[in-house]
């Protein structure tokens, strides 16, 4: 099946704490990104990827990292999570010739306390 | 810069009635949009997009949009609701060469029996 999966899907942690959430996509697309969602605001863009190794800002990128080291592979780093983190988080996929076309993955919730 | 603009965070209807769901937009370049849809607790789902060729779009679950680029608007439809349209719905629009996605803030919608 065809899909792009999360983990962890729940998550909460405390001030400072590294943590990573991974996303995989098993439908070989080259771009890759994530979103964050709060009430209110929609989704907004963090990072993306255009394929492996290219990586850039979104429109809400302080306090994250990504890497593509791989091309079904798009974690997002938090190095030093803070509570203004605390959101719901979605990693989407497309292919090259058909950027629009997003699939989104089921999300993961972060409460950072 | 693209923007997409919806009317009325909250929207109730009865059972049976038309659903109208508010989506203005912004582009510099002719659009593609899109209409999702989340279900409480889950992922967002592709309902239905525009990109560029009938300007009446038909989705999954009887839902349909019409692109009307004389108001830059593309408003979601259904002729009669059903309990289970209960949900949040994002109309979004094509970002550019970033290849993000400029979602509204939503509308959640709520279907009374």
């Amino acid at each position: 099946e065809a899909q792009v999966t999360q983990n962890p899907r729940y998550l909460i942690t405390v001030t400072g704490k590294k943590l990573t959430v991974t996303c995989s996509q098993n439908m070989n697309h080259e771009y890759m990104s994530w979103y964050r969602q709060d009430p209110g605001l929609g989704l907004r863009q963090i990072y993306y990827s255009m394929n492996v190794e290219v990586t850039d800002k979104g429109d809400v990128p302080e306090g994250y990292k990504v890497s593509r080291k791989e091309k079904r592979n798009f974690p997002l780093i938090l190095e030093s999570p803070s509570p203004n983190q605390t959101s719901l988080y979605f990693c989407a996929s497309s292919p090259r010739d058909s950027l629009n076309e997003q699939f989104f993955g089921p999300g993961t919730r972060l409460t950072v306390l | 810069a693209q923007s997409v603009t919806q009317l009325g965070s909250h929207v109730s209807v009865s059972e049976g009635a038309l659903v109208l769901l508010r989506c203005n937009y912004s582009s510099s370049v002719p659009p593609y949009l899109f209409w999702y849809v989340q279900y409480p607790n889950q992922g967002l789902q592709l309902l239905l997009k525009y990109t560029s060729a009938a300007t009446l779009v038909k989705g999954i679950n009887g839902f349909e949009a019409e692109f009307k680029k004389s108001e830059t608007s593309f408003h979601l439809t259904k002729p009669s609701a059903h309990m289970s349209d209960a949900a949040e719905y994002f109309c979004a629009v094509s970002g550019g060469s970033q290849g993000n996605l400029i979602f509204g803030k939503g509308t959640k919608l709520s279907v009374k029996p």
